[in-house]
């Protein structure tokens, strides 16, 4: 499996510009989370899905904050308009959560460095 | 709210030592699972060690190993014979059992600088 794949890498944006951040889980996962990571907050969540479903979007700063699922194989987060505060590395995470409850390791992918100037 | 805290922001330690990171939590749960996640300088989040609350067994993993302090609320690593690889940013992480199970509580995590 070649594991959690996001895109882009790296992106360097003006403030005021939409920025999409994209997501492929891991295939048969059926959970899919969004981190954020930066010096002062370190790693935050910011939004998690369940089959397909958003779970728990409290750690979403704001409206300018969205995200979507609209398949088990695709996930953005989307951030319009951007501003400078929003530089960060975000991180998409997918596990295989079963009814039961379980250790679920989260596979984290490589993470998209995001510069708003 | 729980909380996950790493009082070392950095730690140096001499090839094939042994070093220890320390984490401490705050939570209400009973049952909950703790973790350590490596970040190398390739931003990628590695799982290094798992633990679950119920288990009085530390977890171990090769050159890893966890000691787990329940009633302390304590989850240190301890890492066996270091190597240049391990030279890393670690993570302590936290996670509750049942309803959003998903959330993983990340401390600020520990910069490990391994000298040769």
């Amino acid at each position: 499996d070649a594991g959690v794949i996001q895109s882009p890498r790296h992106e360097v944006t003006e403030m005021g510009q939409e920025v999409t951040l994209r997501c492929k889980p891991i295939s048969g996962h059926n959970s899919l989370f969004w981190y954020r990571q930066t010096m002062m907050r370190g790693l935050e969540l910011l939004i998690y899905f369940n089959n397909n479903v958003p779970i728990d979007d409290s750690g979403m700063p704001e409206d300018r904050f969205s995200a979507k699922m609209p398949n088990a194989s695709f996930s953005t987060l989307k951030i319009q308009p951007s501003e400078p505060r929003d530089s960060a590395v975000y991180f998409c995470a997918s596990s295989l959560v079963y009814l039961s409850p379980g250790i679920n390791e989260q596979f984290f992918g490589p993470g998209t460095r995001l510069t708003v100037l | 709210a729980q909380t996950v805290t790493q009082s070392q922001p950095e730690m140096s330690v001499q090839e094939a030592e042994t070093v220890t990171l320390s984490c401490t939590y705050d939570t209400s749960e009973s049952d909950y699972y703790l973790f350590w996640y490596k970040q190398p300088p390739s931003r990628q989040m590695i799982l290094v060690i798992r633990q679950e609350a119920y288990k009085q067994q530390n977890a171990t993993e090769n050159r890893f190993s966890v000691n787990f302090q329940k009633a302390a609320k304590s989850f240190s690593l301890k890492i066996s014979d270091s190597q240049l690889g391990d030279a890393a940013m670690y993570f302590c992480a936290y996670r509750r059992i049942g309803g959003s199970q998903g959330n993983l509580i990340f401390g600020k995590g520990t910069k490990l600088s391994v000298k040769p």
